[in-house]
Formats: structure tokens, C-alpha cells, sequence
């Protein structure tokens, strides 16, 4: 089992629908990142929070640290958020912990 | 102003050739970071330097590769004898906090070994 799971694997959904990307893990960390990375290969730092929400426009990203899981919610989702989210621990050991990523397509 | 860049942004070598892979990160960023994703992959870690040293060198895949940091600033990625299952991406980020700050990725650097 992976130390960091992801679920779903691969979402699509209509422009303007809410969508909810979660993230579980397995390991004591010190912070989680929420990353974006588009077609072309670049990512994008997200999110860093080791606790409670936080927001950017129409990003949010949320951390129980006792239930071990983060979310990120798109609100009024659009066709440019198509993208692969990645979320990552930091376990405290200078070593990040990868999932293995989810494939959101939004479709006008 | 200007973000991470790596170089090259592309290459193809031939097996059992040395590479390497250089990156600049941000100015005044302290930590540094190389990540690698190879074709349908995830990302995975390789090593995190804080200033010039490498706390951690576990998350290399073998004794082939190594990295340095001069300076606190550029880092070079060095893969020796290079095999086919080291084509990937090569991708370097930095932060400015240290591990737990926000990190800036670069475009990478994709290596392809034939």
C-alpha cells in the first residue's frame, strides 16, 4: 500500500461543476503540498498547509491531521483546470512522499 | 522576475555515457530539490539540499547518480553510465524557507537514453 493515496485516479467533469480531489496518507508529516502540473509538464505549487484551509480564488485545500486526509475542492470548475493533481508529504524526513496523481478533465 | 531554469531542456545520450543536469533556482532560495518522473509515472524524490548540503542522499536511485550545490545556489544533477530506465524527466525546485516553504518548480530537463 502506498504511504500516500490519492483517489480518484482520473475525473471528468462539466464546466461549473464542483469537484473534490482527496488525498490519504499513512505517514506522521509535518506539512502536505497540493501541486498542479498541465499538459505541458509544468507544475505549480498550489498549496503548503499542515493544518485547517486555506484558499486561492477558486482553489481550497483542506487537512484533518487526526483522519490523516486533505481535500481540494475546484469550485466553478472550467476546462483550463484540466491538469494532474498531486498531493505530497513531507514526513519530516527532507524527503517528500508523492501520490501518484489525479487526471481531471473539465469539458465546456 | 525569473524562476527556476534548468538546462538542458533536453537530452538524448547513449547508454553508458555520463550526463549532467544543471539547475538555478530562485535567487535567495535556500533549499533545493530534484525530482524525477519517468514516462506515465508519478514524481519522485531524489534529494533535498538545505544551502550546500544534502541531509539525505537515501532517495538517489543508485550509487550512479550524485548531485552538488555550490554556493547555495546552482545544483548539478550527474548521472554516471547512464541506462535506459534513467530516461525521464528531471525536474528541480526550490523554496525559499526550507523544506517546509512553498516550492517553484522548473520546466525540466528531459533525458533520453538510447
Amino acid at each position: 500500500k502506498n504511504e500516500v493515496e490519492q483517489s480518484p485516479q482520473n475525473l471528468t467533469a462539466q464546466e461549473g461543476e464542483f469537484i473534490t480531489i482527496n488525498c490519504s496518507y499513512s505517514v506522521g508529516i509535518s506539512a502536505l503540498h497540493w501541486l498542479q502540473q498541465h499538459p505541458g509538464g509544468g507544475i505549480v505549487s498550489l498549496f503548503m498547509l499542515s493544518s485547517g484551509k486555506k484558499k486561492h480564488g477558486r482553489l481550497i485545500a483542506t487537512i484533518n491531521i487526526q483522519e490523516k486526509h486533505s481535500s481540494l475542492h475546484i469550485t466553478a470548475s472550467h476546462p483550463r483546470d484540466s491538469a494532474v493533481y498531486i498531493c505530497a508529504v513531507d514526513s519530516g524526513s527532507d524527503k517528500l512522499i508523492f501520490g501518484t496523481g489525479t487526471r481531471l478533465q473539465v469539458f465546456p | 522576475g525569473a524562476g527556476v531554469s534548468q538546462s538542458p531542456s533536453n537530452k538524448v545520450t547513449e547508454k553508458g555515457k555520463d550526463v549532467e543536469l544543471r539547475c538555478d533556482p530562485i535567487s535567495g532560495h535556500t533549499a533545493l530539490y530534484w525530482y524525477r518522473q519517468s514516462l506515465g509515472q508519478g514524481l519522485e524524490f531524489l534529494i533535498y539540499f538545505q544551502g550546500n548540503s544534502a541531509p539525505d542522499k537515501s532517495g538517489l536511485p543508485s550509487d550512479r547518480f550524485s548531485a552538488e550545490r555550490t554556493g547555495g545556489s546552482v545544483s548539478t544533477l550527474t548521472i554516471q553510465r547512464t541506462q535506459q530506465e534513467d530516461s525521464a524527466v528531471y525536474l528541480c525546485a526550490s523554496s525559499f524557507t526550507g523544506r517546509l516553504g512553498e516550492q517553484y518548480f522548473g520546466p525540466g530537463t528531459r533525458l533520453t537514453v538510447t
